[in-house]
């Protein structure tokens, strides 16, 4: 069964970081590109950041292009996003996916790991 | 920036009958169109890819169609555990950059 377990969220001050990461099993994360999905409580959903299996290709929505990395460990099947320089409206609940099929963000997802940015 | 558009914002139907989702494209997306159904609390779980082919283990009331900018969802007889808030998605092509739309949301009538 794919699982995705994302950890790593809670209250975090404006202009901290915080890293996010999402542990994958029953699949074989070496062969899939993983991406990172946020939505903001109540809201709709905004596609954050994508990479490919040898971390060669990293693709980011400009609103966090410089402030978040997506990087990956595949020994430990596990994805991260490292968000620095943090504003009040990053906080959302942030979701892992495993990309398959080209179209699509994600054929599976994590349950989610909330972020709230506030002082 | 391709910008999607889903009507209605809200659809209130009743067990049994038939929905129809609109998703429309600001330009065209081809076949590289998604969509998602999403319940309170929960992560968003994948109905349709590459606009008319169906997830794994997704039943078949759920059928999807369109290509370039206007696509459809329907679900041929609304299930009580259908309702929900559903979203279209797009890719863009090369780089991969994907947006979502804003969500229809079905109810019970």
């Amino acid at each position: 069964e794919v699982q995705l377990v994302e950890s790593g969220g809670g209250l975090v001050q404006p202009g901290g970081s915080l890293r996010l990461s999402c542990a994958a099993s029953g699949f074989n994360f070496n062969n899939f590109w993983m991406t990172w999905v946020r939505q903001v409580p109540g809201k709709g959903l905004e596609w954050l950041a994508i990479m490919n299996q040898g971390e060669s290709e990293r693709f980011y929505v400009d609103s966090v292009k410089g402030r978040f990395i997506i990087s990956r460990d595949n020994a430990k099947n596990s994805l991260y996003l490292q968000m620095n320089s943090l504003r009040a409206d990053d906080t959302a609940m942030y979701y892992c996916a495993r990309h398959n099929y080209i179209s699509s963000v994600g054929d599976y997802w994590g349950q989610g790991t909330l972020v709230t940015v506030s002082s | 920036e391709i910008v999607l558009t889903q009507s209605p914002a809200t659809l209130s139907l009743s067990p049994g009958e038939r929905a129809t989702l609109s998703c429309r494209a600001s330009q065209s997306v081809s076949s590289y169109l998604a969509w998602y159904q999403q319940k309170p609390g929960q992560a968003p779980r994948l109905l349709i890819y590459d606009a008319s082919s169906r997830a794994t283990g997704i039943p078949a009331r759920f059928s999807g169609s369109g290509s370039g900018t206007d696509f459809t969802l329907t679900i041929s007889g609304l299930e009580p555990e259908d309702f929900a808030v559903y979203y279209c998605q797009q890719r863009s092509g090369w780089p991969p950059i994907f947006t979502f739309g804003p969500g229809t949301k079905v109810d019970i009538k």
